[in-house]
């Protein structure tokens, strides 16, 4: 089983439509969690931390369910520039130092 | 600054060869690492440095090797180029292995023949 699941995707949704991805993991001793955003052929970039009270950022809201051991994005209002692969990040400490364990990614096209 | 920076951004490779892959970074942190990135994979850790002078081994070190004579430097090496390390590798940093928020480079895409 892999450590960070997301579903692959693609998602094809319409400008101005909501779209959630949701994201499990398998150690219960993971501690951080993070969303990244990849655009195509490009670095990835830290979209957004998630906190255990959920966060809004703008269009983006992140929650976590440590119980379940998911953590989800919701975007709304969906914009062409947001096109992109987000990738789930978790973090374990192990061997002394926080160890970021990536998922595949979900890919997300937005049409006009 | 510049960030991470990283060359060559596309290499093309027979069995065999040998290349290292550059990375600089000029934030001053002490964190480095090498991921390689691979179609329906997550990023997979190859080698990474908590500072200067020390390195270890991560997910995936095999064919690969690294040194850190630096904080700005974290040069990866290919051995033997084999076609399984055709990829995109990433090198990262982030302030120091206690923080969390980490700065990739643009990435080199390495094709293996």
């Amino acid at each position: 089983r892999k450590e960070v699941e997301q579903d692959p995707g693609p998602f094809n949704v319409p400008e101005g439509a909501t779209v959630a991805f949701n994201c499990t993991y398998s150690n219960s001793a993971s501690q951080s969690f993070f969303w990244y955003r990849q655009d195509c052929r490009k670095e990835p970039k830290l979209l957004m931390s998630v906190y255990s009270s959920g966060n809004e950022d703008g269009r983006f809201t992140a929650q976590l369910n440590r119980a379940s051991q998911y953590i989800s994005l919701l975007i709304r209002d969906s914009k062409l520039s947001d096109s992109a692969t987000y990738l789930c990040v978790v973090t374990l400490f192990s061997g002394g130092y926080n160890k970021l364990i990536f998922g595949a990614g979900t890919r997300l096209a937005v049409h006009p | 600054n510049a960030g991470v920076t990283q060359t060559p951004k596309f290499q093309v490779l027979k069995t065999g060869q040998s290349m290292t892959l550059q990375c600089a970074q000029d934030m001053n942190h002490e964190y480095m690492s090498w991921y390689r990135q691979d179609p329906g994979m997550g990023l997979r850790l190859i080698h990474y440095s908590v500072g200067a002078g020390i390195t270890d081994q991560g997910e995936v070190p095999n064919g690969y090797n690294v040194s850190r004579s630096t904080t700005e430097d974290f040069p990866l090496r290919l051995l033997s180029a084999a076609p399984s390390q055709t990829s995109v590798y990433f090198c990262a940093s982030r302030l120091s292995r206690d923080t969390l928020e980490q700065y990739f480079g643009p990435g080199t895409r390495l094709t293996v023949t």
